[in-house]
């Protein structure tokens, strides 16, 4: 059974450009969770999605990102017209369910690293 | 706002000595706290969780301790072995979140030398 997955694990854009990560989560999961790792700091909750639903989209940016699980393939957190404050590491997240139970079948893919020229 | 702070970014210790780790929280909110262990290049691992109306919870090498007046956690690790060495993240949640809203503090980095 293989974990969450996370695509690419390295990416570089130059400002201005569009960022796409993916994110496929474990077998049985539908729900999953966006955050963002900046330098030097602990990780911040962006977005929570089920299959077509953002459930809780509080900790994105107003502006240029968003987030879609769709029914079918791996969910994308999108980024429009990358700053170089965008550079960070990007982890999901999924959980076979959304309630508060069994921390321990909850699961963080690798990440990807993005870095804004 | 940071709401969850680990104070200490980094931590040495000898093999088979006590690993003590620090967490501070300042939303008396929080209902549960969780300990995630993380590798380079991986992503973090949930390694212990306490729930607020409990004072201590043992898992193995790994001990949690809660002090609720305080607004403390703190992560004991005896004995330290090599393989522990990681970035240890506090973690807190409330009970209106779901799972993944977390709140993490800024880790500490372990190093547990021979």
């Amino acid at each position: 059974n293989a974990g969450v997955m996370q695509n690419p694990r390295h990416l570089v854009r130059r400002r201005g450009q569009e960022a796409r990560l993916r994110c496929s989560p474990m077998k049985g999961h539908s729900h999953v969770y966006w955050y963002r790792q900046l330098p030097e700091e602990g990780l911040k909750f962006m977005v929570y999605l089920q299959k077509e639903n953002i459930i809780d989209e509080s900790g994105m940016p107003k502006e240029r990102f968003s987030a879609e699980f769709p029914k079918e393939g791996p969910s994308i957190l999108r980024i429009q017209q990358v700053v170089r404050g965008d550079s960070a590491a990007y982890f999901c997240a999924s959980s076979p369910q959304g309630a508060r139970v069994k921390w321990n079948e909850q699961f963080f893919g690798p990440g990807t690293r993005l870095t804004v020229l | 706002d940071q709401q969850v702070k680990q104070n200490s970014p980094s931590l040495s210790v000898q093999e088979g000595r006590i690993s003590i780790l620090n967490c501070d929280y300042t939303n008396s909110m929080f209902d549960y706290f969780l300990w995630y262990k993380k590798y380079p290049a991986e992503g973090p691992t949930f390694l212990i969780s306490i729930s607020s109306i409990k004072d201590k919870n043992e898992d193995g090498r790994f001990t949690v301790f809660l002090n609720k007046s305080a607004k403390h956690l703190s992560l004991h690790i005896v004995p330290s072995q090599p393989g522990d060495s990681a970035v240890y993240f506090c973690a807190a949640s409330r009970p209106t979140d779901s799972w993944g809203k977390l709140q993490f503090g800024a880790g500490t980095q372990v190093v547990v030398t021979p």
